[in-house]
């Protein structure tokens, strides 16, 4: 009964290298949210994904992100030429279909741009 | 412009004590109120949840509190416990809008035993 899975748990990365953050969700999930977390701020919606299709990525921002969640495999999002303000906690989180309210959230990923 | 607002942002309480934490929000759509527990470097767990349609919901020592009209809603914590001791958070969606969630900055609990 494995809950939502991300990897890597931790990711340093210098100014300008690329991060992919990787997010398996809950068996029998088909739903995937991506969220950001700042020191000392709450969680921040950034975009919300089914297979194949980003259904609202309202909260991305414009340049350098982006996200996918392919037919096979785990949901990807990915920050092109990180910056130190990229340095949060990314959560996804996953939810069953018709029951998009009850989101379960994975460990998180830590990246840290130096 | 944050659309819930939670306070107070730190809470100290003594073992067996009333933890009480208070969110407002500003968009009459939203339709689902749940909390989150977390603890330092761990994800989100959901706590428990309520919609407006009912004024209390309880599981265990932990029961929402829901106003409409006021448009707040609170968390409280019977009997609290050093275990209890982590961040809370409450959170904010509605239907039609993705069902994203819309969290309040959190209120960090210290249970003192």
């Amino acid at each position: 009964n494995a809950g939502v899975m991300q990897n890597p748990r931790h990711l340093v990365r210098r100014r300008g290298q690329e991060a992919r953050l990787r997010c398996s969700p809950m068996k029998g999930h088909s739903h995937v949210y991506w969220y950001r977390q700042l020191p000392e701020e709450g969680l921040k919606f950034m975009v919300y994904l089914q297979k194949e299709n980003i259904i609202d990525e309202s909260g991305m921002p414009k340049e350098r992100f982006s996200a996918e969640f392919p037919k096979e495999g785990p949901s990807i999002l990915r920050i092109q030429q990180v910056v130190r303000g990229d340095s949060a906690a990314y959560f996804c989180a996953s939810s069953p279909q018709g029951q998009n309210y009850e989101q379960y959230f994975g460990p998180g990923t830590r990246l840290t741009v130096t | 412009q944050q659309q819930v607002k939670q306070s107070p942002q730190s809470l100290i309480v003594q073992k067996g004590g009333i933890s009480i934490i208070n969110c407002a929000y500003e968009n009459t759509a939203f339709d689902y109120f749940p909390w989150y527990q977390q603890f330092p470097g761990k994800g989100p767990a959901l706590l428990i949840a309520i919609r407006p349609d009912v004024s209390e919901k309880k599981e265990g020592r932990f029961t929402i509190s829901f106003n409409k009209s006021a448009k707040q809603f609170s968390l409280h914590i019977m009997d609290s416990q050093p275990g209890d001791s982590a961040t809370y958070f409450c959170a904010a969606s509605m239907e039609g809008g993705s069902e994203k969630l819309v969290f309040g900055k959190g209120t960090k609990l210290t249970v003192n035993p």
